[in-house]
């Protein structure tokens, strides 16, 4: 299976803020890769997919990009709603695997 | 416009069987997978399965492999998940997720983009 290993686990940061956050595959997994948000008792919501395509409707503060097997969400200046969990799946192989997830919180 | 209606809240006893529907809707059924992903109270999101809507295939992560069926009634455009000799850690939401385009699995677009709302299922003595 492939193993999808996601840092930081949780990060604090202040409006404003560009945030950064990684997902490292343990093989090789082309650009199969998407990024959701997830705030408490919500339904995740696709972000990226494409390891850099941006979802109709989501902010451009919000990117993606990929190298090799290391994939970067970035957020350029962080807003009150990205307040929330955000995890990466990689859809290249069987069994779908998530990234641990991580949870932003406000400084 | 494309939808996914999940079945309601459950509780079911340790050992019991639960079966959780996604109905679909604004989109042609039999052209998309369905995938089932499972969250845990204050845990992360687990991939479980997949299942065609053309053809009925499945795939399935191997720790539920054997107390899970994936299956569809393309009459109704709609998927289940049953889960059987349930545990206290099965106590989940259930999302189903439109999840790739058939003959075109390698656009990334279709995977995904579409979930329903949901669905808590209570293992409890």
């Amino acid at each position: 299976d492939i193993q999808m290993t996601q840092s930081p686990s949780a990060m604090s940061a202040s409006v404003g803020d560009r945030v950064t956050i990684t997902c490292r595959a343990s093989q090789a997994i082309s650009n199969y890769l998407a990024w959701f948000q997830q705030k408490p008792g919500k339904v995740p919501k696709r972000l990226i997919f494409a390891s850099s395509s941006l979802q109709s409707g989501v902010p451009s503060r919000f990117s993606g990009s990929a190298s090799g097997t290391e994939f970067t969400l970035t957020i350029s200046s962080l807003q009150p709603e990205d307040f929330a969990t955000y995890y990466c799946l990689q859809h290249n192989n069987y069994p779908h695997t998530f990234g641990q997830g991580t949870k932003l919180e406000i400084k | 416009q494309v939808q996914l209606v999940q079945s309601g809240g459950e509780v079911k006893k340790p050992g019991a069987s639960v079966k959780v529907s996604c109905k679909a809707s604004g989109y042609t059924f039999s052209s998309y997978g369905i995938s089932w992903v499972r969250q845990a109270p204050g845990q992360g999101l687990e991939w479980m399965g997949w299942i065609s809507g053309y053809n009925g295939n499945t795939n399935y992560i191997q720790k539920i492999q054997g107390r899970v069926t994936m299956t569809t009634e393309t009459s109704t455009s709609t998927a289940y998940m049953e889960l059987r000799s349930l545990r206290s850690d099965d106590t989940a939401v259930y999302y189903c997720a439109r999840s790739g385009l058939v003959g075109a699995t390698y656009l990334g677009v279709y995977y995904f983009d579409y979930w329903g709302q949901g669905t808590l299922v209570t293992v409890s003595s």
